[in-house]
């Protein structure tokens, strides 16, 4: 089924320790975002991506980088986490026509101890 | 800048009785407007959108939301609430920043629909 699939679906970090979020999505999409969603916060912007090979900035970039080598893929660093990286992360995507609205990923829960 | 606001941070209502969600905006320029609902450890899931066009707008399971330029509101209804309509529901919203239409979402509203 063509969506946005995001990996891993669950993560336990040490504190210091690094990874790498997955988000793929096959529908030739231009742009991708990466949020975060902590309670009462609703989702907040971390970065973005326009096209292969640009990223920039959201509300909340500090803490995490960002790639976009391949069109299909938007992958989120984290170089060391801390435990207020503990969150919800979700990746969606959109085609360049706003009509068809944004595609959501089901969420990764990372939790950082 | 923009925002999103849900001025509820619960909403209760009884089953089968008219159900409404509030969401005020701040847009640069025409606002795009969407609702989305998460259910428990679930994901977003995309209930309807306002994009340009009438300012009624209906969406999925049954629910409806108005577009209303000069009050800034796009609050979510639907006639008869269910229990399973029982979930966060989100109001978002985007804007021209740099052409990337960045989404905004409000902060999120609990609905407890009650047997």
């Amino acid at each position: 089924n063509a969506g946005v699939t995001q990996t891993p679906k669950f993560r336990v970090l040490k504190t210091g320790q690094s990874m790498t979020l997955l988000c793929a999505q096959d529908m030739n999409h231009e742009y991708m975002y990466w949020y975060r969603q902590d309670p009462g916060m609703g989702l907040r912007l971390i970065h973005y991506s326009v096209g292969e090979g640009t990223t920039a900035k959201g509300e909340v970039p500090d803490g995490y980088n960002v790639s976009r080598l391949k069109k299909q893929n938007f992958l989120l660093g984290l170089e060391s986490a801390a435990p207020s990286q503990t969150s919800v992360y979700f990746c969606a995507s959109r085609a360049q026509m706003m009509n068809y609205g944004y595609t959501f990923g089901s969420g990764t829960r990372l939790t950082v101890v | 800048a923009q925002s999103v606001a849900q001025p509820e941070d619960q909403v209760n209502v009884a089953e089968g009785n008219p159900l409404t969600v509030k969401c005020t905006y701040s847009v640069s320029g025409n606002p795009y407007l969407f609702w989305y609902v998460q259910y428990p450890n679930r994901g977003l899931q995309f209930l309807l959108k306002y994009i340009t066009g009438d300012n009624l707008v209906k969406g999925s399971y049954g629910f409806e939301a108005e577009f209303n330029k000069s009050q800034t509101s796009f609050h979510l209804k639907k006639p008869s609430a269910l229990v399973s309509d029982s979930a966060l529901y989100f109001c978002a919203g985007a804007y021209s920043g740099a052409g990337s239409y960045q989404l905004t979402f409000g902060k999120g509203t609990k609905l407890s629909v009650i047997p």
